[in-house]
């Protein structure tokens, strides 16, 4: 049962410098989301994905691009890192785009810039 | 906009007894979903229990039901029979037309031996 994955689960990077986090879903889901979660804080939409070929802007979107690869596949890039996005971040995706789909997320992606 | 408040940051309850995590939303949309979401201290997100605008029922799963107050906007939580592992910080969330989920700042429970 691998449902939604992310890698990595934990990185360290320096201010300025850019990585890519990856998140796949092996549950046939259409729509896909990108969240972070600040400490003592609820999770905040950076970018969603309501199917493949396509996405947009969430809450939280600066700093951030994203990349729909495939149906499967949700990579969510930092440029250019800064100490205010180290943070905790979680992929989820969807089957649908009805309100009574549930949602499931990865594990969590833990990153800190220094 | 939509808008989710838990206005209780922390709560303490005695294994074996029920208790109620309070949850208040806003929004003008007639169709809505509403979430609860567990996250223990490891840090992964478990999905609880929905309930839906239009349900008439309140939601049930397990030992976990949802009272929704559709006039009152509220959809508390309540977890019954308390368990050790219940022990986790707990996450009411709203979606509407699936395009965004707008979470709560949340609600550490703390279940008591």
């Amino acid at each position: 049962n691998a449902g939604v994955t992310q890698t990595p689960k934990f990185q360290v990077l320096k201010t300025g410098q850019s990585m890519t986090l990856q998140c796949a879903q092996d549950m046939n889901h259409n729509s896909m989301y990108w969240y972070r979660q600040d400490p003592g804080m609820g999770l905040r939409l950076i970018y969603y994905s309501a199917s493949e070929g396509t996405t947009d802007k969430g809450e939280v979107p600066n700093g951030y691009n994203v990349s729909r690869l495939n149906k499967r596949e949700f990579s969510l890039r930092l440029e250019s890192a800064a100490p205010s996005q180290t943070s905790v971040y979680f992929c989820a995706s969807k089957i649908g785009t009805t309100d009574g789909n549930t949602i499931y997320f990865g594990e969590g992606s833990w990153l800190t810039v220094v | 906009a939509q808008k989710i408040t838990q206005t209780q940051p922390g709560m303490f309850v005695q294994e074996k007894e029920a208790v109620t995590l309070d949850c208040t939303y806003d929004t003008s949309d007639q169709s809505y979903g509403l979430f609860w979401y567990k996250q223990p201290s490891s840090g992964e997100m478990i999905f609880l229990i929905y309930q839906g605008s239009y349900d008439e029922q309140n939601a049930t799963e397990g030992r976990y039901s949802l009272n929704f107050q559709k006039a009152r906007k509220s959809a508390n939580l309540v977890i019954s029979a308390s368990q050790l592992g219940d022990s986790a910080m707990y996450f009411c969330a709203m979606t509407r037309s699936a395009r965004q989920l707008t979470f709560g700042s949340g609600t550490q429970l703390t279940v008591l031996p």
